[in-house]
């Protein structure tokens, strides 16, 4: 498979806590994306991280990327509610033409 | 304006009917997709318009067509569709082709009977 593999698969945190999520993908890519879907909907994009970078934050979220290992992490910090979710890396390949998704992480955040 | 609309936002429909899912978005993008999505499962990319030409089509099977009326607009038109095709449907846009993040739709509920 092309897709980034997630895990954990699902994660069950207290409203407050941080919740981390990782990817790993198979192929060098331009960038990775990370998407939230809350249940049956549509997918949001949170944020983008290019390879020549290392992290990026946004309000909550703080992003890393190491390319080296083809890995990224998602940290939600001071977890609400609001937050329970699917979220889904996804890859960018170099020439643009794919664009694949990971398998996924539910996050339950209990209140 | 930064939504993507879909409609319907639930199709039910025979293994012999003739049916079409709509997208549109007015952010000026030049880049359009459909993606399939089964429950708990990822999106999976059918196919992606770029500047109003099919660019990529994922190995869909014939059964799904997909067409792009104008640079706003996005169909996909069903036929002689089979059960295990039931799923989300699911619309998007970015600003070129590629690189960019996506705009989602929230998606067509389709079931097969």
């Amino acid at each position: 498979s092309q897709q980034g593999e997630e895990d954990p698969q699902a994660l069950s945190i207290q409203e407050g806590e941080n919740a981390t999520m990782n990817c790993s993908y198979k192929t060098s890519i331009n960038n990775l994306q990370w998407y939230r879907q809350n249940s049956g909907r549509g997918l949001v994009h949170l944020i983008l991280i290019r390879s020549n970078e290392r992290e990026k934050h946004s309000g909550r979220l703080r992003v890393t990327l190491d390319t080296s290992k083809k890995s990224s992490s998602l940290l939600i910090t001071a977890s609400r509610a609001a937050d329970t979710a699917s979220y889904f890396c996804a890859t960018v390949g170099n020439t643009g033409n794919q664009f694949y998704f990971g398998t996924g992480t539910s996050l339950t955040v209990i209140p | 304006d930064t939504e993507v609309t879909q409609t319907p936002k639930h199709l039910v429909m025979g293994m012999t009917n003739k049916k079409s899912l709509k997208c549109e978005q007015h952010m000026g993008h030049r880049a359009m997709y459909w993606y399939k999505q089964k429950a708990k499962k990822p999106p999976e990319l059918m196919f992606v318009y770029s500047y109003e030409k099919l660019s990529i089509n994922e190995s869909v099977p014939s059964r799904f067509s997909p067409e792009c009326p104008n640079s706003s607009l996005l169909n996909l038109h069903l036929h002689a569709l089979q059960p295990e095709d039931s799923a989300l449907y699911l619309c998007a846009s970015s600003h070129g082709q590629g690189h960019d993040e996506q705009y989602f739709g929230p998606g067509t509920r389709l079931t097969v009977t």
